[in-house]
């Protein structure tokens, strides 16, 4: 099946500075993939819409000068927690869709962020 | 209301037990419906999509109720490697439209 791949798994960052997480997939292309963030025992809260050449789709609530999205191919997206701070430690998720409709999302391995 | 509403949980059944999951979702727009498992600290793995007709695979059976707009999920004969959330999953359109999902249900099965 299609797989998309995330990296890092897991990282650690002094507050101020920023992490960038890069989400691939690995066998199909992806004009659209899709950013989730996760706290403890709560459920997955997408934060944005990737769009491979064109801007991101932020939620409500999520501040795009903080987490810049750059879906430069139909491969690879990425999100960057710019100044990071302790509050956005946290399990970030991406996932993409196949092309067609009624297929199922697939999700990266996820991002353990830890800024201390 | 949300999009996507789940049993709160938890559910925590013996070894063999028989339980089943409820999700309803408000936009009649939906297209696709999914049940997906989530291991604690991992990624959410698809567990099987739902259908009109109802589809089963081994001791899991799905169902989906789109008049009521109504996903069931079914879990028999239960083991403690069911223990995980259980997360439903609506999407809405093309693979351009994004994924909803529940809060999760989470499962503990017990010996």
């Amino acid at each position: 099946g299609a797989v998309v791949s995330q990296h890092p798994s897991r990282v650690i960052c002094k507050s101020g500075t920023s992490v960038k997480i890069e989400c691939r997939s690995l066998d199909f292309q992806a004009t659209t993939m899709f950013w989730y963030r996760q706290f403890p025992k709560q459920s997955l809260m997408l934060m944005a819409t990737s769009n491979e050449g064109s801007k991101a789709t932020y939620e409500q609530g999520v501040e795009k000068d903080k987490f810049l999205i750059n879906h430069a191919s139909l491969t690879l997206s990425t999100l960057t927690v710019t100044s990071a701070h302790p509050e956005d430690s946290s399990f970030y998720i991406c996932s993409a869709r196949d092309q067609g409709t009624n297929t199922e999302a697939f999700f990266g391995q996820g991002t353990r962020l830890t800024v201390v | 209301r949300k999009e996507v509403e789940q049993d709160p949980g938890p559910f925590n059944v013996p070894e063999g037990a028989t339980v089943a999951f409820n999700c309803t979702y408000s936009n009649s727009a939906s297209q696709s419906f999914f049940w997906y498992r989530q291991d604690c600290r991992k990624e959410p793995k698809l567990l099987m999509s739902v259908y009109s007709s109802g589809n089963e695979d081994g001791r899991f059976t799905a169902q989906l109720n789109r008049a009521s707009q109504y996903i069931s999920l079914l879990i028999r004969d239960s083991k403690l490697s069911d223990s995980a959330t259980y997360l439903c999953v609506v999407n809405i359109g093309t693979n351009a439209g994004k994924s909803t999902f529940g809060d999760g249900t989470t499962l503990t099965v017990k010996p």
